[in-house]
């Protein structure tokens, strides 16, 4: 199985701030990668596929890049409603894991 | 809409078994991947299977294989997840979530991208 790592595992930010937060495949995915924001509560809301395409709805202030085993997602500039926990998912092989998580809480 | 409502969740002892549904309406669910995704308490997310459009494939994380079974009826628009032997571990929030497609270039590239509300499992005596 494919394990997927990510970092940091939380960050304290401000609004307005560019927030970055990687994501490591065990193995190659090509750009087999999906970034998810979970809110307390809630369901995960997909936020891009294919490691840089962006969901239809999302705010383009969200972007990912990478490809084999290294991802970025990035938030360009923080919003109040972008504090959240943000999952990477591999979608190259069954079983499509996910990595542990990226706390964005407030400074 | 698109929507995804689960049901069957609940307090069951260790070694019991439980039936969860997923009711999915907005959409032509047939021709849909779907799957089950699962998140214990304070924890992350992990996948936990899937199911092709016509039934024909079933993918499993080796946590559950041989003790969770997922299908579809098609003509009622319903996902299921039959779970046998169960453990305290397996206590979490299960989502029924669609697969979409996203094809570019002559590739595809899977994403969820509508979850239900989650249903409650606790294993526990």
């Amino acid at each position: 199985d494919i394990q997927m790592t990510q970092s940091p595992s939380s960050l304290s930010a401000s609004v307005g701030d560019r927030v970055t937060i990687t994501c490591r495949a065990s193995q190659t995915v090509s750009t087999y990668l999906n970034w998810y924001q979970q809110k307390p509560g809630k369901a995960p809301k997909l936020l891009i596929y294919a490691a840089s395409s962006l969901q239809s709805g999302v705010p383009s202030r969200f972007s990912g890049s990478g490809s084999g085993i290294d991802f970025i997602l990035t938030i360009s500039s923080l919003q109040p409603e972008d504090f959240a926990t943000y999952y990477c998912q591999q979608s190259y092989s069954t079983p499509f894991t996910f990595g542990p998580g990226t706390k964005v809480d407030i400074k | 809409e698109v929507q995804l409502v689960e049901s069957g969740g609940g307090l069951v002892q260790p070694g019991g078994s439980l039936r969860l549904s997923c009711a999915a309406s907005g959409f032509t669910f047939n021709t849909y991947w779907m799957n089950w995704v699962r998140q214990a308490p304070g924890k992350g997310l992990e996948w936990v299977a899937n199911i092709k459009q016509d039934g024909s494939g079933e993918y499993y994380v080796d946590a559950v294989k041989g003790r969770f079974t997922i299908s579809r009826d098609n003509a009622r628009d319903s996902l299921y997840l039959q779970m046998n032997s169960l453990r305290a571990e397996d206590t979490a929030v299960y989502y029924c979530a669609r697969q979409s497609l996203y094809c570019s270039a002559g590739n595809c590239y899977s994403g969820i991208d509508y979850w239900g509300q989650g249903t409650l499992v606790s294993v526990s005596s």
